[in-house]
C-alpha cells in the first residue's frame, strides 16, 4: 500500500550513459514533482506535471526529460549522464488545492 | 522570489531537552510554510504546516511551530527531545494559488542530533 514509490532505489552507472527513474503514486493525486537532493542535502525542484501537463521546469539541462504517461506516473529520463548528476532524486505528489506533498523514498543515482 | 534560511546546519541537544530549529523566510506575498523531517536513507515526511488561521500549529511527534509574520519566522520546537528525533529537518515555503504549481522552496536543512 505504498503511497509514492520509485524504482530503482539505487542506480550506479557510468558517465555518458542514459538512464531512467520511475515514479508511481496510488493516492489519486493530479500533480507530481521531481526534486533533486545534492550531496549537501539541499533540495531543489526540477519539474512538475499536472494532469500530464508540464507546469514547472526549473532551468534543468535538457538532458533531463520528464514524461508523464498518466496522472499516476511521472518518469525521469536522463541522457548523457555526468558526474554532477550524482544525487538523490525524489518524486512527490499532491492533489491540487491541498498543500501537502507526499514524497517517495528517493533514488540514489551515482555516476562514475 | 521566495527563499528560506535555516540557522544552524547542525543542532545537538540532550535527550529530554528543548528542541529549537530556526527558520526564516522571504516572500513577496504571505506564503504557506512547512516543516519536513528526513530520516536516514528515507524520503521526506510532513511534520506540520501553516497556511492560514491560528499561527501556532501542532504537528506529529510532539512538534509545533509558530508563524510570526513580523519576524518572517517559522521556528520549530519540541519541549522534550527523544533519541528517535535525530534526523534532518527541512523548512519549506510555497506560494498559495493554483497558478503557482505548489512547488516547494526548501531551506538548507538542519541536522538534529540527540545525546543520551
Amino acid at each position: 500500500d505504498t503511497a509514492v514509490s520509485q524504482t530503482p532505489k539505487y542506480l550506479v552507472t557510468q558517465m555518458g550513459n542514459d538512464k531512467s527513474i520511475k515514479c508511481e503514486q496510488n493516492l489519486g493525486h493530479d500533480t507530481m514533482y521531481w526534486y533533486k537532493q545534492d550531496s549537501k542535502k539541499f533540495l531543489k525542484i526540477m519539474f512538475s506535471y499536472n494532469n500530464k501537463e508540464l507546469i514547472i521546469n526549473e532551468t534543468v539541462p535538457n538532458r533531463f526529460s520528464p514524461k508523464s504517461p498518466d496522472k499516476a506516473h511521472l518518469n525521469l529520463h536522463i541522457n548523457s549522464l555526468e558526474l554532477g548528476d550524482s544525487a538523490v532524486y525524489f518524486c512527490a505528489s499532491r492533489r491540487t488545492g491541498v498543500d501537502e506533498q507526499f514524497f517517495g523514498p528517493g533514488t540514489r543515482l551515482t555516476v562514475l | 522570489a521566495q527563499s528560506v534560511t535555516q540557522l544552524g546546519s547542525h543542532v545537538s541537544v540532550s535527550e529530554g531537552a528543548l528542541v529549537l530549529l530556526r527558520c526564516n523566510y522571504s516572500s513577496s506575498v504571505p506564503p504557506y510554510l512547512f516543516w519536513y523531517v528526513q530520516y536516514p536513507n528515507q524520503g521526506l515526511q510532513l511534520l506540520l504546516k501553516y497556511t492560514t488561521g491560528a499561527t501556532l500549529v501542532k504537528g506529529i511527534n510532539g512538534f509545533e511551530a509558530e508563524f510570526k509574520k513580523s519576524e518572517t519566522s517559522f521556528h520549530l520546537t519540541k519541549p522534550s527531545a527523544h533519541m528517535s528525533d535525530a534526523a534532518e529537518y527541512f523548512c519549506a515555503v510555497t506560494l498559495p494559488g493554483y497558478n503557482q504549481g505548489g512547488k516547494l522552496i526548501f531551506g538548507q536543512g538542519t541536522e538534529l542530533s540527540v545525546k543520551p
